[in-house]
């Protein structure tokens, strides 16, 4: 079965730091997946998406995250974070069967000036 | 401008009460899916839908009902049977041929009492 977990629930980080969110999934069948962001009391926000191309994809707000299959990784990097990037941040695979997603529980990053 | 709407952003009921939820998309999306939200714990998957007049239970579908009469609208009721309603409800559209991305709409907070 298919599964995703994010390692933290809970990442702080200085301004202009790096910030590494990790995700490591399980998959039967060959993944795609995804790195979701939420705002407080918002949904979600695609950030970008691995659909078997390239393995380093680039998504929106400076963010990139690496397909690593041996590690069965996708973690989400930013190389220096903002204020704004202060949010809940989802990893999700899709199901074996059916047009479905897994989601990871979730890592909140807080961000010190 | 396309996306989903979900209303209200806040419901207040008391138990024993039934409620509907709305989702409405101009995206012309054929698959909807429905997510309950609690903190810590991702998204669950309630019910969904990939075409109009069909759906299907996802993970934690008891207590909670749908109909899919058109292809815009997919609301979800939440029924007294659901022993712990109050959470974060998010509804999602996906197109047919990118099936795994998922578009969030902006959620409705239920509560209660």
């Amino acid at each position: 079965a298919q599964s995703v977990t994010q390692l933290g629930s809970h990442v702080s980080v200085s301004e202009g730091a790096l910030v590494l969110l990790r995700c490591n999934y399980s998959s039967s069948v060959p993944p795609y997946l995804f790195w979701y962001v939420q705002y407080p009391n918002q949904g979600l926000q695609l950030l970008l998406k691995y659909t078997s191309a390239a393995t380093l994809v680039k998504g929106i707000n400076g963010f990139e995250a690496e397909f690593k299959k041996s590690e069965t990784s996708f973690h989400l990097t930013k190389p220096s974070a903002h204020m704004s990037d202060a949010a809940e941040y989802f990893c999700a695979v899709n199901k074996a069967a059916g047009n479905k997603l897994t989601f990871g529980g979730g890592t909140r990053v807080l961000v010190k000036p | 401008d396309g996306g989903i709407t979900q209303s209200p952003k806040y419901l207040f009921r008391k138990e024993g009460q039934n409620v509907t939820l709305s989702c409405e998309q101009n995206l012309n999306h054929d698959a909807m899916y429905w997510y309950r939200q609690d903190p810590g714990q991702g998204l669950r998957l309630i019910y969904y839908s990939q075409i109009v007049n069909d759906f299907q239970k996802g993970d934690i579908a008891e207590g909670y009902s749908v109909s899919r009469e058109k292809k815009e609208s997919f609301p979800l009721t939440v029924t007294s049977a659901q022993k712990n309603p109050t959470a974060f409800y998010l509804c999602a559209s996906s197109a047919s041929d990118s099936p795994y991305e998922q578009y969030f709409g902006p959620g409705t907070r239920l509560t209660v009492t």
